[in-house]
């Protein structure tokens, strides 16, 4: 089955609303990162979080091993923060690196 | 500071050509190395991974191989593309000995196969 697995795969917002993105895994994990993939499809990476909570300005990113997730908040939204966001769980002790399917976001003026 | 750069940017190529993908890493002595693939409208999957020199291990296989012939060059080809092999193909680095570690990614080369 899927070891990575994102949620919701869509969302559409009005501007000013926060969103919360999820990411749950099935397999041994070394750390999570979050990126954007702009529309040309090159990646911004947003942040490399292994446990705990982090934060950079609107975005915070939450993982926790015990419980197999990791979260990405975006707090009040702006329209340009639409756009597809990515989970990418790198597995212990291995070279590998496993994508999910991406959030598709979208916010409204 | 580190920087990664690939090419080309785009190449537009016949089925059962040849291709050649690079990319370049300056700033970082033996970087690990990668390579990404992402069909249009797919997930992104690892390809290849390279620790040192001369080393390529292969993590999905799609006729594709991949090269390490400097510490700063990963060079991905075929002798004959596939419709299959069209997307978005991206290099990436990082530094970690023991696992992945943070993945610093290059702008990515799109290949669309006619």
């Amino acid at each position: 089955g899927q070891q990575v697995q994102q949620s919701p795969a869509s969302l559409v917002l009005q501007e000013g609303e926060n969103a919360e993105l999820q990411c749950n895994f099935s397999t041994s994990l070394n750390s999570m990162q979050w990126f954007y993939q702009r529309p040309g499809g090159s990646l911004v990476s947003l942040f490399y979080n292994p446990s705990g909570t982090k934060h950079s300005g609107r975005l915070t990113s939450t993982t926790v091993i015990k419980e197999r997730r990791s979260s990405l908040h975006i707090s009040s939204s702006q329209t340009t923060d639409s756009g597809t966001y990515l989970c990418a769980l790198e597995r212990t002790n291995a070279y590998k690196v496993i994508f999910g399917k991406g959030t598709h976001l979208h916010v409204l003026p | 500071a580190q920087t990664i750069h690939q090419w080309p940017v785009a190449e537009i190529k016949a089925v059962g050509s040849p291709l050649s993908l690079g990319c370049t890493i300056k700033g970082k002595s033996s970087p690990n190395l990668y390579w990404y693939w992402q069909a249009t409208g797919g997930t992104l999957q690892q390809l290849f991974y390279s620790i040192t020199v001369g080393q390529v291990e292969s993590v999905v296989q799609l006729n594709l191989s991949a090269s390490r012939p400097k510490d700063d060059q990963f060079i991905l080809s075929t002798e004959k593309l596939l419709l299959s092999h069209s997307g978005f193909y991206l290099c990436a680095w990082s530094r970690d000995r023991t696992n992945t570690g943070q993945l610093y990614f290059g702008e990515g080369s799109k290949l669309t196969v006619l």
